[in-house]
């Protein structure tokens, strides 16, 4: 089945510091990928659509320039957050949609990356 | 009003039991539902998709009522290893939007 590596599985940085998450789709090319962030027992919050080749889609109260997106192939989906802050500690997940099954399928998800700012 | 309402629960249910969930979606142009399962601590996995008709996998019913916009999942027969949180999925022209999530824990 389709498979989506996400790298790392857990982070620990300081504050200030920038952080690298990479998103891969192993067995399927994926020109969209997304980003969500999950806070303790809250949902699942879309937080961009990364579209392969131009600029990232980014939901109503997502800083654009803290968290950059960066779709360079139909492979590769890689969120930065920049001068991460302790607010910045959560779970971020990628998806994508495998193949060409469509949305009506459900998508397949990276494994996670907890990120803790200390 | 959120876009997709679950009961957050918890649902705490002795083995065998049979245990059912709720969700509720605003956007009547909602194309496609899902339900998800998330286990602590790790990402979401498709348990199943949601058709009008009504689907059933194992011991897992899914159905769906598009007059009402509300989707529910039937577990029977529990077993330890369904304690997990249960997540509404629903897509919104390929916007995938997750509800908050149903909190089961079944017990021996």
């Amino acid at each position: 089945g389709a498979v989506v590596s996400q790298h790392p599985s857990r982070v620990i940085c300081k504050s200030g510091t920038s952080v690298k998450i990479e998103c891969r789709s192993l067995d399927f090319q994926a020109t969209t990928m997304f980003w969500y962030r999950q806070f303790p027992k809250q949902s699942l919050m879309l937080m961009a659509t990364s579209n392969e080749g131009s600029k990232a889609t980014y939901e109503q109260g997502v800083e654009k320039d803290k968290f950059l997106i960066n779709h360079a192939s139909l492979t590769l989906s890689t969120l930065t957050v920049t001068s991460a802050h302790p607010e910045d500690s959560s779970f971020y997940i990628c998806s994508a949609i495998p193949g060409t099954q469509g949305p009506q399928r459900g998508y397949t998800f990276g494994s996670g990356t907890r990120l803790t700012v200390v | 009003r959120k876009e997709v309402e679950q009961d957050p629960g918890p649902f705490n249910v002795p083995e065998g039991a049979t245990v059912a969930f709720n969700c509720t979606y605003s956007n009547s142009a909602s194309q496609s539902f899902f339900w998800y399962r998330q286990d602590c601590r790790k990402e979401p996995k498709l348990l199943m998709s949601v058709y009008s008709s009504g689907n059933e996998d194992g011991r897992f019913t899914a159905q769906l009522n598009r007059a009402s916009q509300y989707i529910s999942l039937l577990i029977r027969d529990s077993k330890l290893s369904d304690s997990a949180t249960y997540l509404c999925v629903v897509n919104v022209y390929n916007d995938m939007r997750f509800g908050a999530g149903t909190r089961l824990t079944v017990k021996p």
